[in-house]
């Protein structure tokens, strides 16, 4: 079956620092990972996904992520954390099947002090 | 270009009530599905429509049904509510089912069941 895990409930970083939130993932095949951003009261937004190529994936507001197929890890990063990217953070991986369902990890919050 | 929609936002129910959520694809969508995300959990797969049709189902009981209609929107109807279906619904739209189709979420709707 296949499943991401997100270790961390909770991440701690200050305004300007940079961030990273961490995912493993457990497919079989190649995965097709996604990070959503959360905000209270709020929908997913999409950040951004890993579908084939580069290993570093770019995406919205300044977030990008790095593919690691030995460690089997989609981790989320930031150079330089901004308050207002404080949310709840969810990696998603596509099930195999006749469905674009993602099956969705249980989240990280992000806090970032100024 | 206009987002996913759903209505209402909030919606209080009792146990063994009846109700209807209502989503708007994205404009060019066809494909829609419903997740429920209970509070502190990443969201849960209840179904997914393509073209009006259900082409795939998570590990929901029936008393969770839904429609597609010709326009791309769609409903999602829980009979005979429990207290455990308090949750966020949330509804996604994407251009197809497809391995890289990217999931757009609404802003979902608030459902407690008393």
């Amino acid at each position: 079956a296949q499943s991401v895990a997100q270790p961390e409930d909770q991440v701690n970083v200050a305004e300007g620092n940079p961030l990273t939130v961490k995912c493993t993932y457990s497919v079989s095949g190649n995965p097709y990972l996604f990070w959503y951003v959360q905000y209270p009261n709020r929908g997913l937004q999409f950040l951004l996904k890993y579908i084939t190529g580069d290993n570093l994936v770019k995406g919205s507001y300044g977030f990008e992520a790095e593919f690691n197929k030995s460690q089997t890890s989609f981790h989320l990063k930031k150079p330089s954390a901004l308050v207002s990217d404080s949310a709840l953070y969810f990696c998603a991986v596509r099930e195999r099947g006749a469905t674009n369902k993602l099956i969705f990890g249980t989240g990280t919050l992000l806090a970032v002090q100024p | 270009e206009t987002g996913v929609t759903q209505s209402p936002t909030h919606l209080i129910k009792t146990r063994g009530q009846q109700v209807t959520l209502r989503c708007s694809s994205q404009s060019g969508h066809n494909t829609v599905s419903w997740y429920q995300q209970a509070l502190g959990q990443g969201p849960q797969f209840i179904f997914q429509y393509y073209r009006e049709e259900e082409n795939g189902r998570g590990n929901f009981p029936p008393r969770f049904s839904g429609l597609q209609f010709p326009n791309y929107s769609s409903e999602l109807n829980v009979n005979a509510l429990e207290l455990d279906d308090s949750a966020l619904y949330l509804c996604a739209s994407s251009l197809g089912s497809g391995w890289g189709d990217t999931q757009y979420f609404g802003p979902g709707t608030r459902l407690t069941v008393l």
